[in-house]
């Protein structure tokens, strides 16, 4: 069975900094790996997904990396500001095994980030 | 821009009360599914559905059910809701699996509390 690890649930950093938060996977037969966003009371939003013939994708001060051989992923945050402030969620899905796929996303617990202005 | 739309916010229900949540989406996408969140717990997945009349149990499903009469509505129903059944609920929506990313759009959540 696949289990995400998100560690640690929860950063504090100062407004400006570098940062990298880290999710870790036990199935290496992932077919993808993607990072969302999560603000207080609300819904998902996407951030980056990655394939798992991918190392890595960027998005702005965003870089999530992919290394499926040791089950790990990061998501690099360039220059943090208050407005990153949020809980980081990563979701592994596995590889499809039918014409149907296997939809299911895992989800790890998240880790809820503060910039400290 | 994927749109997934809930029709409620917030719901407060009373134990036993049979509760609908609604969701649409926009994109004409073929798969939607049904999550709840809950402190320490993360994301886990209720249903599924695949297409207009098809549905998938997910890891939880006990306590619930849906409905998907139409492509871009997937609706839950909770038969007879009870206070574990208070969470945050959340829809989501993807193409199918022909598509190579299946990346999951998700909508704004409802959070029901069950008295």
């Amino acid at each position: 069975k696949q289990e995400v690890t998100q560690i640690p649930a929860a950063l504090s950093v100062p407004e400006g900094e570098n940062l990298v938060l880290n999710c870790s996977f036990t199935d290496s037969a992932i077919y993808n790996l993607q990072w969302f966003r999560q603000d207080p009371g609300k819904g998902l939003t996407s951030l980056l997904l990655i394939q798992s013939s991918q190392r890595e994708q960027t998005s702005g001060r965003l870089n999530a990396s992919l290394d499926k051989s040791s089950g790990r992923s990061t998501l690099y945050i360039a220059a943090s500001q208050p407005g990153d402030s949020a809980t980081y969620l990563c979701a592994v899905r596995l590889f499809p095994i039918s014409n149907f796929g296997n939809e299911k996303l895992t989800f790890g617990t998240g880790t809820r980030l503060t910039i400290i202005p | 821009d994927v749109k997934v739309t809930q029709s409620s916010r917030y719901l407060v229900k009373r134990t036993g009360e049979k509760v609908f949540l609604e969701c649409v989406q926009d994109m004409d996408h073929e798969n939607m599914f049904w999550y709840r969140q809950d402190p320490g717990l993360g994301l886990r997945l209720i249903y599924f559905s695949y297409d207009v009349k098809m549905k998938e149990k997910g890891d939880i499903p006990e306590g619930y059910s849906v409905s998907r009469e139409k492509k871009e509505r997937f609706s839950l129903i909770l038969e007879s809701a009870s206070t574990n059944q208070t969470s945050m609920y959340l829809c989501a929506s993807s193409l199918a699996p022909l598509e190579t990313s299946y990346e999951q759009y998700f909508g704004p959540g409802t959070r029901l509390t069950v008295t």
